[in-house]
């Protein structure tokens, strides 16, 4: 049973323009969300986060956005540069500590 | 400190073997996590330490697999009689975390596994 899903597996998008990554998730007892990326041979590194009390937080190129009715949160990052070009999980916890992580969107971002 | 470490970075091994592998977190996190992720998944929690108790472990974690952490500092994982299915990206994170506070996890490199 997948709690938290990336419908989309992979993303390309223009270098300079935005990039949308989407993850929906179905426990409505998750409380907290983080963004990783995941370059190849390499293990995720923490992007950015946010807790359900909040419904938007940046932190320089990267802004998450939470929409808690629609069980719903979505990473921008602008502008996208060809660095971006990675492998992006969510992953979402309920109050506790095991996480669940998204399948992942495999981001290209071309020059 | 360089981040959390893992050792080794690949192993290879034959159905039935027993392996163990080593995560060293970053040395102020009192939470360790294990992980497995295999292709086109996103990493799937096996268990957790804080300190050195093992507070929890997912259904996934069979009799075959078990973890310590016995001075709440490094952690190992062993596999015993590995089966073909367990060929996998095991992921270590630690954290610190305080309760009724979000911890982030930060992740290492992985011990890739691939059982023949």
């Amino acid at each position: 049973d997948q709690q938290v899903k990336q419908n989309s597996p992979s993303l390309s998008v223009q270098e300079g323009r935005i990039s949308i990554l989407n993850c929906d998730y179905t426990n409505s007892m998750f409380d907290y969300f983080l963004w990783y990326k995941k370059y190849p041979a390499e293990g995720p590194t923490f992007l950015i986060s946010i807790s359900s009390i909040k419904d938007k937080n940046e932190d320089g190129r990267f802004t998450v956005f939470l929409n808690k009715s629609a069980k719903h949160l979505s990473l921008h990052i602008v502008p996208s540069q060809p660095g971006d070009s990675a492998v992006y999980f969510c992953a979402a916890r309920p109050t506790g500590n095991q996480f669940y992580f998204g399948t992942g969107t495999s981001l290209t971002v071309i020059p | 400190d360089t981040g959390v470490s893992q050792d080794p970075r690949h192993k290879i091994t034959k159905r039935g073997q027993n392996v163990t592998f080593r995560c060293d977190p970053i040395s102020e996190h009192n939470r360790l996590y294990w992980y497995r992720q295999t292709l086109g998944q996103g990493p799937e929690f096996l268990t957790y330490f804080q300190n050195e108790a093992q507070l929890e472990k997912s259904r996934l974690l069979s009799d075959r697999f078990s973890a310590e952490r016995p001075k709440g500092s490094f952690s190992t994982l062993e596999i015993q009689r590995t089966e073909q299915g367990d060929s996998a990206m095991y992921l270590c994170a630690s954290s610190f975390g305080l309760a009724g506070v979000a911890d982030t996890q930060y992740f290492g490199p992985g011990t890739r596994l691939t059982v023949l």
